[in-house]
């Protein structure tokens, strides 16, 4: 089945470790993208790839770091920079930056 | 720039009862536009999209959203909610020239009541 894998489902770090969060599709997509939720905020963009060793800040970049070494990849680390790194990450993907994307299941990173 | 709103933070239907939930956009072209819903705890679905052409479409659930220029909407609609409707709808819109992501609202929580 062709989709988007997002691992773990649930994350638990200590404050002031960096931690990365998994994102791989098999969809062929050329544009990958994260997103962060927040109760009452809706989804708001971290960062995104429009094509391999490339990609370009969101609105909320401060505190995170991706790489696009491969097509099917988009891991993203949440550093210890991040002031408030709790929340629900979202990947998703799609054939280009104008078309529909494809969401991921989600991560829930809780932070102690 | 481009910008989203939806004026719902929170709406409640009977259910059968029909639903309408409000998008408004900016953009100075013809944008491509988006609903999406989410289930707690759960990625996002896309319902349906608008690029061109009818500017009524059809979606998945049951569910169909109009385009209107002139109001620079694209209402989602519903005729007869079920209680597996309630969830949270996000409307989202594109830019034609590629190069940037898509934009979302923030988001209106639909509760169903019996």
């Amino acid at each position: 089945d062709g989709g988007i894998t997002q691992s773990p489902k649930y994350l638990f770090r200590k404050e002031g470790q960096n931690v990365t969060l998994s994102c791989e599709q098999n969809l062929n997509h050329d544009a990958m993208y994260w997103y962060r939720q927040d109760p009452g905020q809706g989804l708001r963009l971290i960062y995104y790839s429009q094509i391999v060793n490339d990609f370009q800040k969101g609105d909320i970049a401060e505190g995170y770091s991706v790489s696009r070494e491969k097509k099917e990849s988009f891991p993203l680390t949440v550093t210890s920079a991040q002031k408030n790194p709790t929340a629900f990450y979202l990947c998703a993907s799609s054939i280009r930056t104008v078309n529909e994307q494809f969401f991921g299941p989600g991560t829930r990173l809780t932070v102690l | 720039a481009q910008s989203v709103t939806q004026p719902d933070i929170h709406i409640t239907v009977s259910e059968g009862a029909s639903l309408e939930l409000r998008c408004n956009y900016s953009y100075g072209a013809t944008p491509y536009l988006f609903w999406y819903v989410q289930s707690p705890g759960q990625g996002l679905q896309l319902l349906l999209k608008y690029f061109s052409g009818d500017t009524l479409v059809q979606g998945i659930k049951g569910f169909e959203a109009e385009f209107k220029r002139s109001q620079s909407s694209f209402n989602l609609r519903k005729p007869s909610v079920h209680w597996s409707d309630a969830a949270e709808y996000f409307c989202a819109v594109g830019a034609i020239q590629a190069g940037t992501a898509l934009i979302f609202g923030k988001g209106t929580t639909l509760s169903v009541s019996s």
